[in-house]
């Protein structure tokens, strides 16, 4: 069985600091998504990483994926206020590509000015 | 501008009612999925489906079905709703085809069971 753990569950980091996610799955697989969800909202699509080594970036949030060790990263750079949020990863356990997610429990995250 | 639409954001339903809740998206997407989000849980999949009339189990099926008649609409059915199944549903679509591809999510039908 798939498992996806993220932490930290909880993160309160002033504006202007770097901080990182982390999101660590068991078993083998090289399609990781990232999302953003608001208080009350859906899910927003931040990132898709489809290989070892994949690196994405948009604005302050930068995502990397390591295959190998099972890892991905959510970096924020400098944060902003409007990025307080609840950021999921998800990983693709199906063979074929179509999208079958595992989720983590989820970092929420607090921007404190 | 693309679109999943779920049509009940808020239901207040008894215990042992049948609960329909449904999903339209229009960018004809071969996959749909429903979801329950729980807190401290994540989302969890509950069925999925990648054609018309066709669907498979996720991890957490019991005591949902799932209809899809149409290629846009994927109804999601709680047979005799009960407690543990207040939650917040998400439905959410993708294109077949290449992996990879961004899932749409819904809105959200927070269901609440008395």
């Amino acid at each position: 069985e798939l498992k996806v753990e993220q932490n930290p569950l909880f993160l309160s980091m002033q504006e202007g600091k770097n901080y990182t996610i982390y999101c660590n799955y068991s078993t083998t697989s090289d399609r990781l998504y990232w999302y953003r969800q608001d208080p009350g909202k859906s899910l927003e699509s931040l990132f898709v990483l489809l290989s070892n080594g994949a690196v994405k970036q948009e604005g302050r949030l930068m995502a990397s994926l390591d295959t190998k060790a099972r890892l991905s990263t959510l970096h924020i750079t400098a944060a902003v206020h409007d990025l307080s949020a609840t950021y999921f990863c998800a990983v693709d356990r199906s063979n074929f590509g179509n999208e079958k997610l595992t989720f983590g429990t989820g970092t929420r995250l607090t921007i404190i000015p | 501008d693309v679109k999943v639409t779920q049509s009940s954001r808020y239901l207040v339903k008894r215990t042992g009612e049948k609960v329909f809740l449904e999903c339209v998206q229009d960018m004809d997407h071969e996959n749909m999925f429903w979801y329950r989000q729980d807190p401290g849980l994540g989302l969890r999949l509950i069925y999925f489906s990648y054609d018309v009339k066709m669907k498979e189990k996720g991890d957490i099926p019991e005591g949902y079905s799932v209809s899809r008649e149409k290629k846009e609409r994927f109804s999601l059915i709680l047979e005799s709703a009960s407690t543990n199944q207040t939650s917040m549903y998400l439905c959410a679509s993708s294109s077949a085809g290449a992996s990879g591809n961004t899932i749409y999510f819904g809105e959200g039908s927070w269901l609440t069971v008395v």
